[in-house]
């Protein structure tokens, strides 16, 4: 059973702060997502990488970066929080396109 | 570009009744389609894709071309059911996935 680790559950932060999420991914695939999810507005792609040390935007990348240093992990990071950014944060990973297996989320409130 | 369109935000019915969750989608080349759903206090999954022809749970999908829909169905509600649903669209061969606004179903008893 593929499992996709959301290293927190819910994380409370300040404007202007440094934010690390951090996902891993147990069954070797090669392509890891960052999703953001708000109500009304869906799923929405900020970054995703299809091998180690690649990366490639997605639709809302402004305001983060990420990196995947090794398969298994794929951080998102913000570099300087913003209230515009609170949300749940949805990582996932995948073998070939379609079936995308989710992690738990990460719930973030700047405040 | 890609996009997905679910016209719905929140949609109730009764038990046993039918149910219909509308998806749209605009793409000019051809499209791979998926539904996924998220029941409460649980994570996203993947509920049917359009080239499995599956049935899953009881529900069903067409791809419509003509029309550029996918609308997710099910003769008969069940409780169970109440989730948000997501609709998806990929182009063959990409990586990723644009999803729509999501519906979110609610069975009343």
């Amino acid at each position: 059973d593929v499992k996709v680790t959301q290293s927190s559950r819910y994380l409370v932060k300040r404007t202007g702060e440094k934010v690390f999420l951090e996902c891993v991914q147990d069954m070797d695939h090669e392509n890891m997502f960052w999703y953001r999810q708000d109500p009304g507005l869906g799923l929405r792609l900020i970054y995703f990488s299809y091998d180690v040390k690649m990366k490639e935007k997605g639709d809302i990348p402004e305001g983060y970066s990420v990196s995947r240093e090794k398969k298994e992990r794929f951080s998102l990071i913000l570099e300087s929080a913003s209230t515009n950014q609170t949300s749940m944060y949805l990582c996932a990973s995948s073998l070939w396109t379609g079936e995308l297996f989710f992690g738990e989320g990460s719930r973030l409130t700047v405040l | 570009a890609q996009r997905v369109t679910q016209p719905e935000k929140l949609l109730s019915v009764f038990k046993g009744a039918p149910v219909e969750l509308k998806c749209n989608y605009s793409y000019s080349g051809s499209p791979e389609l998926f539904w996924y759903v998220q029941y409460s206090r649980q994570r996203l999954q993947l509920l049917l894709r359009h080239i499995s022809r599956e049935s899953i749970k009881g529900f069903t999908a067409d791809l419509n071309k003509g029309e550029t829909s996918f609308h997710l169905k099910k003769p008969f509600a069940q409780e169970e059911d109440s989730a948000m649903y997501y609709c998806a669209l990929s182009s063959v061969g990409a990586q990723k996935l644009v999803f729509g606004q999501g519906t979110r179903l609610t069975i009343n008893p």
